[in-house]
């Protein structure tokens, strides 16, 4: 496909697992992002990539996410220790930087935490 | 530190045009508007940005006041697909603020 995928679609855990988010941006693009949405929220900013360096990490809500990139492409958002405050979309977007940096976004991972 | 204030809610006909405001009235010289939606349960979707001069796109048309401290976005012939929550966002590509700050949008609802 040519937009930008992400997996799984649903994940549920229980509380104190860790949970790895995955997605493949669109071919190409230089720059990757993760937002997530909590229930009846608006979209929150977590991490930015620009080839496999997070200049922008402002967004991570505690040390328990991390992110990386890698070969410029595939990303993964590992969440340790999960709490059910975790409990969100957790979408994915990649850009050409250089082409009006127009975020195409990914259909998110529905994360649950019981 | 929202940047844009829309309302929240608007109705249109179905088949008639919806212009949907935005103020950014803080808005800088190196900010482009963007505006994207958000369909339920779907990942939100690009619809079209603009500096300062007018654009139109397949999806739609975007009006930037000369001042640049407003816009419009304007669905030509609104259908029932279109109901989603309508996002106005300014960031700037040329200050290295490259992130998406979305506010809370207009809910558009689109009626037969």
């Amino acid at each position: 496909g040519a937009g930008v995928s992400q997996s799984p679609s649903n994940k549920v855990t229980e509380k104190g697992k860790d949970v790895e988010l995955r997605c493949d941006p669109i071919s190409g693009h230089t720059a990757l992002y993760w937002y997530r949405q909590s229930l009846g929220q608006g979209l929150e900013f977590l991490i930015y990539f620009q080839g496999n360096s997070a200049p922008d990490k402002s967004g991570l809500p505690s040390d328990r996410f991390s992110a990386e990139r890698t070969g410029g492409s595939v990303s993964t958002l590992t969440i340790q220790r999960t709490q059910q405050e975790d409990s969100a979309v957790y979408l994915c977007a990649s850009s050409f930087l250089d082409r009006g940096n127009i975020q195409y976004f990914g259909a998110g991972t529905r994360l649950s935490v019981l | 530190d929202a940047k844009t204030t829309q309302p929240t809610s608007m109705d249109c006909a179905e088949g008639r045009a919806a212009n949907l405001p935005c103020n950014h009235s803080t808005i800088s010289g190196n900010e482009y508007v963007y505006w994207y939606r958000q369909i339920h349960s779907q990942g939100p979707q690009y619809i079209i940005h603009g500096l300062k001069n007018n654009e139109t796109n397949e999806m739609a048309s975007l009006i930037i006041t000369e001042d640049r401290k407003s816009s419009t976005l304007i669905l030509p012939h609104a259908t029932l697909r279109d109901t989603a929550v309508y996002y106005c966002i300014v960031s700037g590509i040329r200050s290295n603020d490259y992130k998406l700050s979305f506010g809370a949008g207009t809910t558009v609802t689109v009626r037969a």
